[in-house]
């Protein structure tokens, strides 16, 4: 059993759509997260919920909207879409407490043209 | 605040040689500290982690690192890698009573035949 999944895994759409990117875990942890990788590899948080509360909120255009309808899930809106949203976005989930471990799901690859 | 570095962007290492990736953190409070593998098109998966105790940490596929408080170092060796070991290496700290885990820029590790 998939313990962190993401759908899709390839999403290419033009600039100015909006798209949505969702993610489940069935760890039964309380955190999620969502991180996004440029092209050059660089792994950046962008936002966190506890228990349906967001936590971190990093500096990221208000394009992008998280969504947690309840623990295992943590959706990412994006509006208006442009070139350089193109990144891989990783969606995570952990126990909270800083000593737990993050796991990761696959990987969503965004591409705007 | 708390950063990573990982000193080294691509490290080219021949098969059954011994490798080390180099990480450094700096944080104004006592941190744990992980590295994560990140193998072609997938997601981040945890190699190992130190919390406390013992500054030498046993990870799987092989891997140690050694926590070196002085250094603020945390770097990372197999005494034998394999062709299987090509993969991004990311270093992460995480600090103690903070939910956000900083990554660094990742390390490229290509096995030579």
């Amino acid at each position: 059993d998939t313990a962190v999944s993401q759908t899709p895994k390839y999403l290419v759409t033009q600039m100015g759509n909006d798209k949505s990117i969702k993610c489940e875990q069935n760890l039964g942890h309380d955190t999620m997260y969502w991180y996004k990788q440029d092209s050059k590899k660089f792994l950046k948080i962008m936002f966190s919920y506890n228990n349906k509360e967001l936590i971190i909120n990093e500096t990221v255009p208000n394009r992008f909207s998280p969504k947690s309808p309840d623990k295992a899930h943590l959706n990412l809106h994006i509006n208006s879409l442009e070139l350089g949203d193109s990144a891989v976005y990783f969606c995570a989930s952990s126990q909270s407490g800083a000593t737990d471990t993050q796991y990761f799901g696959p990987g969503t690859r965004l591409t705007v043209l | 605040a708390q950063s990573v570095t990982q000193l080294d962007s691509q490290v080219p290492v021949f098969e059954e040689a011994p490798v080390e990736l180099r990480c450094n953190y700096s944080s104004s409070v006592s941190v744990y500290l992980f590295w994560y593998v990140q193998y072609p098109n997938q997601g981040l998966q945890l190699l190992l982690k130190y919390l406390s105790g013992s500054t030498l940490v046993k990870g799987i596929n092989g891997f140690e690192a050694e926590f070196n408080k002085s250094q603020t170092s945390f770097h990372l060796r197999k005494p034998s890698v394999h062709i299987s070991d090509t993969a991004e290496y990311f270093c992460a700290v995480r600090g103690k009573g903070n939910e956000k885990l900083t990554f660094g820029t990742g390390t490229r590790l290509t096995i030579i035949p």
